[in-house]
């Protein structure tokens, strides 16, 4: 199905361990993004992509690790998860950046 | 001061009713607004860019006042489906998107 899909929808892992969270779209989108969205803080951007091979941080880019070797995928990874990273994650693809379309979220809880 | 402010509410209406919601915004240079919509517990999605000029899109408008840096969201003949949290966006660049926290519209019967 065309559209921007993100998985796992749920993960809880532990304190310390990796995590990666993977979201595809099949719209060839030149532009993604991560973010987390956390109570009282709205959405803030982690990373984002404008094309294959380019990445860069955004607001809230330490503790993560994003690549994009594809247009398609852009997994976020928690090198070292900590309890702060407790948050509901959103993927987002756009053609030009500014109208963008997101995801169904990744729930992650870090115990 | 928050980059961009909303009020949280909840706004509570009776369907039918028109309601209006403001989000200020700190950076004077910024060009680009829109606003989001998002039902609990799901992704947000977009409901309509922000003109300098205004734009309407059905029962929905939305105006910029650089002057007193806000944009508003007005919704005639309020239905029960448009019960959501409405997130305005500063768009600057791919780098700087500064979502607001949200505004909670909750419509009655």
């Amino acid at each position: 199905d065309a559209g921007i899909t993100q998985s796992p929808r749920y993960k809880i892992t532990e304190t310390g361990r990796q995590v990666t969270l993977m979201c595809h779209q099949t719209w060839s989108h030149s532009y993604m993004f991560w973010y987390r969205q956390d109570l009282g803080h709205g959405l803030r951007l982690i990373y984002y992509s404008a094309a294959a091979d380019i990445t860069d941080k955004g607001e809230v880019p330490d503790g993560y690790v994003v690549s994009r070797s594809k247009t398609e995928n852009f997994p976020l990874t928690l090198e070292s998860a900590t309890r702060s990273q407790t948050s509901v994650y959103f993927c987002a693809s756009s053609v030009l950046a500014n109208e963008q379309f997101f995801g169904p979220g990744t729930r992650l809880t870090v115990l | 001061r928050k980059e961009v402010e909303q009020d949280p509410g909840p706004f509570n209406v009776p369907e039918g009713a028109t309601v209006a919601f403001n989000c200020t915004y700190s950076n004077s240079a910024s060009q680009s607004f829109f606003w989001y919509r998002q039902d609990c517990r799901k992704e947000p999605k977009l409901l309509m860019s922000v003109y300098s000029s205004g734009n309407e899109d059905g029962r929905f408008t939305a105006q910029l006042n650089r002057a007193s840096q806000y944009i508003s969201l007005l919704i005639r003949d309020s239905k029960l489906s448009d019960s959501a949290t409405y997130l305005c966006v500063d768009y600057s660049s791919a780098s700087k998107i500064i979502f607001g926290s949200g505004t909670r519209l909750s419509i009655r019967p």
